[in-house]
C-alpha cells in the first residue's frame, strides 16, 4: 500500500526557512508514473497549490510563492522536499504532499495524499 | 490564475437524500475538474477526476457532470461519512487552483 509521510518542524521563526520532507513508501518515487506535489491549507480555510516536481528534478512553481519556493527530490531516499524563505504568520498552515499521475500533464489531480504536517510560523 | 467558486457554500442534509454541489470556472477549462472530500481533521480524497471519472474505490453514489463552465458534484444517498467539505480543482492550466468549499453537514 502506497503511502505518503511528511516530516519536519512544526514551529518556525519569522523570517527563517520552512523545510518539509515527504517521504514515498511502498512505490518507487523514480518509476516516472507520477508527479509529487505540495499543497497547504490555511487554519479553517481552503486548500493552495504550491508546486511540484517530477523524479528528473524538473519543477513547477505558484506564481504567487515561486520567489519563495524550492522543492527538490531525493530518489535514493524516496522523498521529495519543501523549502519556504522568509516564512511570516501568512505562512502558517497545514502543508500536504500529493501525487499527481503522469496520465495527462499537466492536467494534474491527486489520487495520494499524505496526512498533513501544521507548521506554526511564531517567534 | 483560473478562479473558482462554489455554491452552496454550506447545505444542510439528512442521511439518505441527494446533494448537487456546482463548481464554476471564470473561463473554459475543457473537462479539467476535479472534485475532493475532506472529512473533519483528515486530509482530501479524491472523487471524481476530469469532470465525470469515479476514481477507483470511490462508491459509485458519487457522480459528476460538465455543462460548459458549470461542474456538477452529485452524491446519492448521502451517508454519515458524507457530511465533510468538498472541494473542486482546476487542472487546465499549469497553475492549479481550488474552490472555496462545500460544506455538508447535518439537517
Amino acid at each position: 500500500q502506497v503511502q505518503l509521510r511528511e516530516s519536519g518542524p512544526g514551529l518556525v521563526k519569522p523570517s527563517q526557512t520552512l523545510s518539509l520532507t515527504c517521504t514515498v513508501s511502498g512505490d518507487s518515487i523514480s518509476s516516472g508514473n507520477y508527479y509529487w506535489h505540495w499543497v497547504r491549507q490555511h487554519p479553517g480555510k481552503g486548500l493552495e497549490w504550491i508546486g511540484h516536481i517530477y523524479y528528473s528534478g524538473s519543477t513547477y512553481y505558484s506564481p504567487s510563492l515561486k520567489s519563495r519556493v524550492i522543492i527538490s527530490v531525493d530518489t535514493s531516499k524516496k522523498q521529495f522536499s519543501l523549502r519556504l524563505t522568509s516564512v511570516t504568520a501568512a505562512d502558517t498552515a497545514v502543508y500536504y504532499c500529493a501525487r499527481a499521475p503522469n496520465f495527462q500533464p499537466p492536467h494534474w489531480y491527486f489520487d495520494l495524499w499524505g496526512r498533513g504536517t501544521l507548521v506554526t510560523v511564531s517567534s | 490564475d483560473i478562479p473558482m467558486t462554489q455554491s452552496p457554500s454550506s447545505l444542510s442534509a439528512l442521511v439518505g437524500d441527494r446533494v448537487t454541489i456546482t463548481c464554476r470556472a471564470s473561463q473554459n477549462i475543457g473537462y479539467f475538474l476535479n472534485w475532493y472530500r475532506q472529512k473533519p481533521g483528515k486530509a482530501p480524497e479524491l472523487l471524481i477526476y476530469f469532470a465525470s471519472n469515479l476514481q477507483s474505490g470511490v462508491p459509485s453514489r458519487f457522480s459528476g457532470s460538465a455543462s460548459g463552465t458549470d461542474f456538477t458534484l452529485t452524491i446519492s444517498n448521502l451517508q454519515p461519512e458524507d457530511f465533510a467539505i468538498y472541494y473542486c480543482q482546476q487542472s487546465y492550466t499549469n497553475h492549479l487552483t481550488f474552490g472555496p468549499g462545500t460544506v455538508v453537514d447535518v439537517k
